[in-house]
Order: structure tokens, then sequence, then C-alpha cells
């Protein structure tokens, strides 16, 4: 599985839009971008996933570059409750799938 | 979406013993099971890999006869951490996969994890 690179940590105002970037240069043609996230000592919580087009759900919006080097995950009005450790995961759709490999992930917070 | 339990939530066990955790799958059939262990303030580390009726996969690094994997039927699968120690405290999380048949994907589910500490 190609390796992701995130920011080790972010904050962010209550209400406003949380952008979260990875970073995933390494990425073959049939791999998906996945997003979990970790709140305190609890499991990871699956968000959202996408391969090459932008991807939206009741949680998150998926932004991937045309070249899919990268992408951004966006919490349109984030909560204090939005604060956890966000993932980026880059894994096969068949091949391996559900193996994720987890990378330092991003510690967001939320402020009130 | 689908719902994967874990049982015990936490537990204490002392130095020498052994301690079983289990992870199920509530609502739906999983072929594999994914263990991972977590060390405070550091990242999911992949320990193996169980499939039904089949020996585990174990990752690189990681002890098979420590670590006892059953996965005995589609919806159970459990940890065993023989003869534990105090570096074996951790947080132990499984994930199960299931296909999405109307989706046509395989999607992960995790449980809320086992704290363990071995005194």
């Amino acid at each position: 599985d190609a390796k992701t690179t995130q920011p080790t940590s972010m904050d962010c105002a209550e209400g406003r839009a949380a952008n979260l970037p990875c970073n995933h240069s390494t990425i073959s043609g049939n791999e998906y971008v996945y997003w979990y996230r970790q709140i305190h000592s609890q499991g990871p919580q699956y968000i959202i996933h996408g391969l090459k087009n932008n991807e939206t759900n009741e949680m998150a919006s998926l932004i991937i570059t045309e070249d899919r080097k990268s992408s951004t995950l966006i919490l349109p009005h984030a909560t204090l409750r939005d604060t956890a450790v966000y993932y980026c995961i880059v894994r096969g759709f068949n091949t391996n799938a559900g193996k994720s490999t987890f990378g330092d992930g991003t510690t967001l917070t939320v402020k009130p | 979406g689908a719902v994967v339990s874990q049982h015990p939530s936490w537990v204490i066990c002392k130095s020498g013993t052994s301690v079983k955790i289990e992870c199920r799958s509530l609502d739906f059939q999983a072929t594999t099971m994914f263990w991972y262990r977590q060390f405070p303030k550091q990242s999911l580390m992949l320990m193996a890999t169980s499939n039904e009726g089949s020996k585990a996969t174990y990752e690189q690094g990681v002890e098979k006869d420590k670590f006892l994997i059953n996965h005995a039927s589609l919806t159970l699968s459990t940890l065993t951490v023989t003869s534990a120690h105090p570096e074996d405290s951790s947080f132990y999380i499984c994930s199960a996969r299931w296909f999405n048949s109307g989706r046509s994907q395989y999607e992960q589910y995790f449980g809320p994890g086992t704290r363990l500490t071995v005194t």
C-alpha cells in the first residue's frame, strides 16, 4: 500500500471548516484513498473514501487532486466532537481489501 | 454502518497469565478480521489477519505463539495473549471486513477496542 504523509496536528475554530491535507504521491492506479478518525480511546471510525472523483457524504467531503497525489478531507462545520486523530489511508480496492496500514495521522483539535 | 463489538472493553491481568479478547461482527458475516495493537500516543499497528476456518497470517515481528488467533465462525474471532507481560499492555483493536454487494466493494469496520493492562 502507498505511504501517506499528513501534518502532525491542526487546530480549527468551532463552526469553521476543517481542511485536513494528505499526500500520497506514490499512489497507484487501483488504490483508493480512505479516511478514518479515532476519538480518544475508541476504535477508528470510517469517514469517507474515493478513487479520483470528489466525494461527499453526511460527515465530510473528500477532494482528490487530478494527479491523485494528494487529497483533502473537509469537515464543513467542525464541532468540538470532531476533535480526534484523522488517518488518511491508501489501499487497494479488492487486493488486501480491508487491510489498512495506518500512518501517524493528524490530531485535529477543534476549539471553542 | 455495520457493527463490530469487542469483549471485554478493558482487562487487568497479572504477569504470566493469559487473556482472551473476543471480536464479533454483530450484523454481518466476516470471512476476514484483522487485529491491531496501539501503544499510547502511537498509531495502530496491524498484528495479524484472521481468516475464518484457516490459520491467521501474522505481520513481521509478531509472535504467533504468543498472540493466538482463532476465527472459528463468520462472526467471531478471538485473540489470546499468552503469558502476558507488562510490555504487552496496550489497546487492542479488531476490525472486520464485509463485502457490500450493493456497492460492490469491501468495507472495513472497527471494534471499540480492548484496553489490556498487565501488572
